[in-house]
């Protein structure tokens, strides 16, 4: 969906560096997610946030941070990347202010870590 | 937490014929169940989601059933088409996929011309 952005969309990274996943949305949506998707294993939750104050962890927050910089912005950083964070990371939004369920994918973060 | 297995992981059908793809759910008390499709290279896109309080739901030539008993759930597409061909994914969760959705590992649904 155009209306969320992420970037980059391809990254090739080392292990131990730093590296931070950007999301940006214009649809207004008030709830933001980070997932990973692995082959043959779905998509499993990172981080969400319900807005700029509220950050929860997901199933698998080990190894990652985030950030709410504005309702519009979340970022997803790795402090020390290691190969097996090698994967697909989607961010979603959501509007619950509207109370909509429904959640919006952008195109997808394509991570390696050598 | 939520646990949520999909059968099958590859299903290869003719064109013009129907796909079931199966989901069971291991949380009683989960409350909304959405698929989605999943191109190359794209993100997932929602094509039909069904709450706990509806047992079934249907848009054009697709339709989900929710069995809540035994805590399963199902996606029907008939007369498939090309372009249904892709990854179709369902999902589970509590109060309506506010606290993020746990999803199954996918089926690569194939349509055969």
């Amino acid at each position: 969906d155009a209306d969320v952005t992420q970037t980059p969309r391809n990254r090739i990274t080392k292990t131990g560096k730093r590296i931070m996943l950007e999301c940006s949305q214009t649809k207004g949506h008030d709830r933001m997610y980070w997932y990973r998707q692995d082959p043959g294993l779905g998509l499993r939750l990172i981080y969400y946030s319900f807005d700029v104050k509220d950050i929860n962890k997901g199933e698998i927050s080990d190894g990652y941070s985030v950030s709410r910089q504005a309702q519009a912005k979340f970022s997803l950083s790795l402090e020390s990347a290691i190969p097996n964070q090698t994967a697909l990371y989607f961010c979603a939004t959501s509007d619950w202010q509207r109370g909509t369920d429904t959640q919006y994918f952008g195109p997808g973060t394509r991570l390696t870590v050598l | 937490g939520e646990n949520v297995e999909q059968h099958p992981s590859t299903l290869s059908v003719q064109e013009g014929d129907s796909a079931v793809i199966k989901c069971t759910y291991s949380d009683s008390a989960s409350n909304y169940f959405p698929w989605y499709k999943q191109e190359l290279g794209k993100g997932p896109q929602l094509i039909i989601d069904i709450r706990s309080n509806v047992g079934e739901k249907k848009d054009q030539r697709i339709a989900v059933t929710l069995n809540k008993t035994a805590k399963h759930f199902s996606l029907h597409i008939t007369e498939t088409q090309p372009e249904d061909s892709a990854v179709y994914f369902c999902a589970a969760s509590k109060g309506g996929g506010a606290d993020g959705l746990t999803f199954g590992k996918g089926t690569h649904l194939i349509i055969q011309p």
